[in-house]
């Protein structure tokens, strides 16, 4: 089945504690993206991948790195969470060219909590 | 700056009447992409319908149609015969056709909610 998988779904975390959520994607897609979600403003990029070793920030990078070592993986990582990063973030991936609207699939998004 | 605006942050309706959702957005472009996605309790993003901006002829899909209405940056969903599986939130986005970025805009979304 062609999908987008996140882990963790939910996670629980402290102030300072490194964390990664991971997203891999079995389609082949060159374009991946992660998105936060936040009551009231919808969803918001964070980073995105056009293809492997090539990302570039969105709109709402701060205190998030990325790496794209593989085409199939794009990790979202925390080095350092902050209360202001409790959010739902959601994975999203597509194929890349001048071929219409490509469309998103999402990943079935993580529920991060930061005390 | 894009932005996309749904000024409706909940509507209500009875099961198998029908329900329009309203989005409007602001642009300097010509060409772009309009997207309506459903988001469940699941969380899960759902593509409901799709719009490409040089295509005068509404999408349709099912019982989901949009009313496109350009030169107002007017993006409307109407849902017919609704249904109780129809409950959740609606989001509207949309995509320049130009970014290489591939970024999509979204508005704060409308939470729909049906009577049975």
């Amino acid at each position: 089945e062609a999908q987008v998988t996140q882990n963790p779904r939910y996670l629980i975390t402290v102030t300072g504690k490194k964390l990664t959520v991971t997203c891999s994607q079995n389609m082949n897609h060159e374009y991946m993206s992660w998105y936060r979600q936040d009551p009231g403003l919808g969803l918001r990029q964070i980073y995105y991948s056009m293809n492997v070793e090539v990302t570039d920030k969105g709109d709402v990078p701060e205190g998030y790195k990325v790496s794209r070592k593989e085409k199939r993986n794009f990790p979202l990582i925390l080095e350092s969470p902050s209360p202001n990063q409790t959010s739902l973030y959601f994975c999203a991936s597509s194929l890349y060219g001048s071929s219409g609207a490509n469309v998103l699939t999402f990943g079935a998004g993580s529920r991060l909590t930061v005390l | 700056a894009q932005t996309v605006t749904q000024s409706q942050p909940e509507m209500s309706v009875q099961e198998a009447e029908t329900v329009t959702l309203s989005c409007t957005y602001d642009t300097s472009e010509s060409d772009y992409y309009l997207f309506w996605y459903k988001q469940p309790p699941s969380r899960q993003m759902i593509l409901v319908i799709r719009q490409e901006a040089y295509k005068q002829q509404n999408a349709t899909e099912n019982r989901f149609s949009v009313n496109f209405q350009k030169a107002a940056k007017s993006f409307s969903l109407k849902i017919s015969d609704s249904q109780l599986g129809d409950a959740a939130m609606y989001f509207c986005a949309y995509r320049s056709v130009t970014d290489s970025n591939y970024q999509l805009i979204w508005g704060a979304g409308t939470k729909l909610i049906i009577k049975p």
